[in-house]
C-alpha cells in the first residue's frame, strides 16, 4: 500500500522569504501523480501544484515549485517570496495513474505553515 | 462553473441520530469522492463513484455509512446511529476521467455530542 509522510508538523517563514516543505512517499508503482494541496483555516482545500512521475522536469506554478526526486521518493514544495496569504495547512498527496483504478488521493498528515510579517 | 458545493456546512447532532450530507460536484464531472478528515490529520478516502456506480468503499466505511449518487449527479452520505467517533470534517471532491487532480468542496463539519 502507498503511504505519504510529512515529517514537519509546523513550519514558520518570514514574509518575502523562502520556505521548503518536505514530503516522502512509498510506492512500488512507477506511474503516479503527486500533489500539494493548500487548506487555509476554515476554507476549502485547493490545488497548489502537481507532478507527473514520468516527467523529470520539476513542476512550477508562479512562486511555487517542487523538487521531485523519484528514486529517493521525495517531493518537496518550495514557496518563494512568501506572502501572508500563504499561511495554511499544506498537504502532500499521492495518486496512482493505473487505468481502471479508483485514483483516490492518499494524503500525508500535513504541515501547518505560519507566515510572520 | 460554481465549484463543488456541500450542504450543510456544519451539523451538530446527538449520539444515535441519523444525519445526511449532500455534495454537488462540478457539473460535468463524472467522478465523485468522499473523504473524512479528523483534527490534525490529512483526509482519508471513504468511497468513490464513477457516474452513478459506487466502485470502491474504504474499510473506514462501516455498515452505518451509506452513500448514493442517483443519476450520476449529486451524492449523499448518510450516517446512521451516529457515534462520537464520527465527529469529523466530511469532504467531497470531483474530477473528470481525463483529469489528474480532484476539486474539493468546503466540507461538512459534523459534531456528535
Amino acid at each position: 500500500a502507498q503511504t505519504v509522510t510529512q515529517s514537519q508538523p509546523e513550519m514558520s517563514v518570514q514574509e518575502a522569504e523562502t520556505v521548503t516543505l518536505s514530503c516522502t512517499y512509498d510506492t512500488s508503482e512507477s506511474d503516479y501523480y503527486l500533489f500539494w494541496y493548500k487548506q487555509p483555516p476554515s476554507r476549502q482545500m485547493i490545488l497548489v501544484i502537481r507532478q507527473e512521475a514520468y516527467k523529470q522536469q520539476n513542476a512550477t506554478e508562479n512562486r511555487f515549485s517542487v523538487n521531485f526526486q523519484k528514486a529517493a521518493k521525495s517531493f518537496s514544495l518550495k514557496i518563494s517570496d512568501s506572502q501572508l496569504g500563504d499561511a495554511a495547512m499544506y498537504f502532500c498527496a499521492y495518486r496512482t495513474n493505473y487505468g481502471g483504478a479508483t485514483n483516490k488521493l492518499i494524503f500525508g498528515t500535513g504541515t501547518l505553515l505560519a507566515v510572520q510579517p | 462553473d460554481t465549484g463543488v458545493s456541500q450542504d450543510p456546512r456544519h451539523k451538530i447532532t446527538k449520539r444515535g441520530q441519523n444525519v445526511t450530507f449532500r455534495c454537488d460536484p462540478i457539473s460535468e464531472h463524472n467522478r465523485l469522492y468522499w473523504y473524512r478528515q479528523t483534527l490534525g490529520q490529512g483526509p482519508e478516502f471513504l468511497t468513490y463513484f464513477q457516474n452513478e456506480a459506487q466502485l470502491e468503499k474504504s474499510r473506514l466505511l462501516s455498515d452505518r455509512f451509506s452513500a448514493e449518487r442517483p443519476k450520476g449527479s449529486f451524492s449523499t452520505l448518510e450516517i446512521q446511529r451516529t457515534e462520537q467517533g464520527d465527529s469529523a470534517m466530511y469532504l467531497c471532491a470531483s474530477s473528470l476521467d481525463s483529469q489528474a487532480e480532484q476539486y474539493f468542496g468546503p466540507g461538512t463539519r459534523l459534531t456528535v455530542t
